[in-house]
């Protein structure tokens, strides 16, 4: 069926560092690839998300890079700070029997940054 | 914050009894979503209503069971055919059924089985 890989599980970086997450996917069918990020003791919220006729978006320190040749997207956060620390889903569309449509979500990153 | 609740946020529940989890949500939106959160195994979906009156199994559906009799409600049984049925769930909502539209989710019940 279908599966999306996340990697790392666990991401430790220092404040003002760079971090990326990795997710690929095994549905060739996918063509929507959201971000979602869940604070500590709080809901999952969308970040950011791309399509596949698109290979990059940028929104102010985040950005998502997608290569559908290799099945694969990632997420790229830059001068990281405190408060990005988080557990990071990505996630790729998939398609039920009948037509439906739905997201396959990826194990989840936990970022921590230091100061 | 998001329209959306859950209640309650801790179940606890003994081995043989059904529970209900409550989803509520004020965004008159038409899809609503079940999924359960394991460490390390993210989100997985347990059942989908694209409509009222209408209802899919996700990948992870045996030992639940859910009805659409509202819009506004989309509640979740987890039966005593469900065998490992500790985690956290989330429900989830969105303008359409469609997979590119932005989900938001519940605060999520943790459900504890003695």
């Amino acid at each position: 069926g279908e599966n999306v890989e996340q990697h790392p599980s666990t991401l430790s970086v220092q404040e003002g560092d760079s971090a990326v997450i990795k997710c690929t996917y095994s549905d060739s069918a996918s063509n929507y690839f959201p971000w979602y990020k869940q604070e500590l003791g709080k809901r999952p919220q969308l970040i950011i998300d791309i399509r596949s006729n698109v290979g990059e978006k940028k929104d102010q320190r985040i950005a998502v890079t997608l290569n559908k040749t290799a099945k694969h997207f990632s997420l790229h956060i830059t001068e990281t700070q405190p408060e990005d620390s988080a557990v990071y889903f990505c996630a790729a569309s998939a398609y039920f029997s009948g037509g439906y449509n739905k997201l396959i979500f990826g194990a989840g990153t936990r970022l921590a940054v230091h100061p | 914050d998001g329209g959306i609740t859950q209640s309650p946020k801790y179940l606890f529940r003994k081995e043989g009894q059904n529970v209900t989890l409550s989803c509520e949500q004020n965004l008159n939106h038409d899809a609503m979503y079940w999924y359960r959160q394991d460490p390390g195994q993210g989100l997985r979906l347990i059942y989908y209503s694209q409509i009222v009156n209408d209802f899919q199994k996700g990948d992870i559906a045996e030992g639940y069971s859910v009805s659409r009799e509202k819009k506004e409600s989309f509640p979740l049984t987890v039966t005593s055919a469900q065998k490992n049925p500790t985690a956290f769930y989330l429900c989830a909502s969105s303008i359409g059924p469609s997979a590119y539209n932005e989900q938001f989710f519940g605060p999520g019940t943790r459900l504890t089985v003695l």
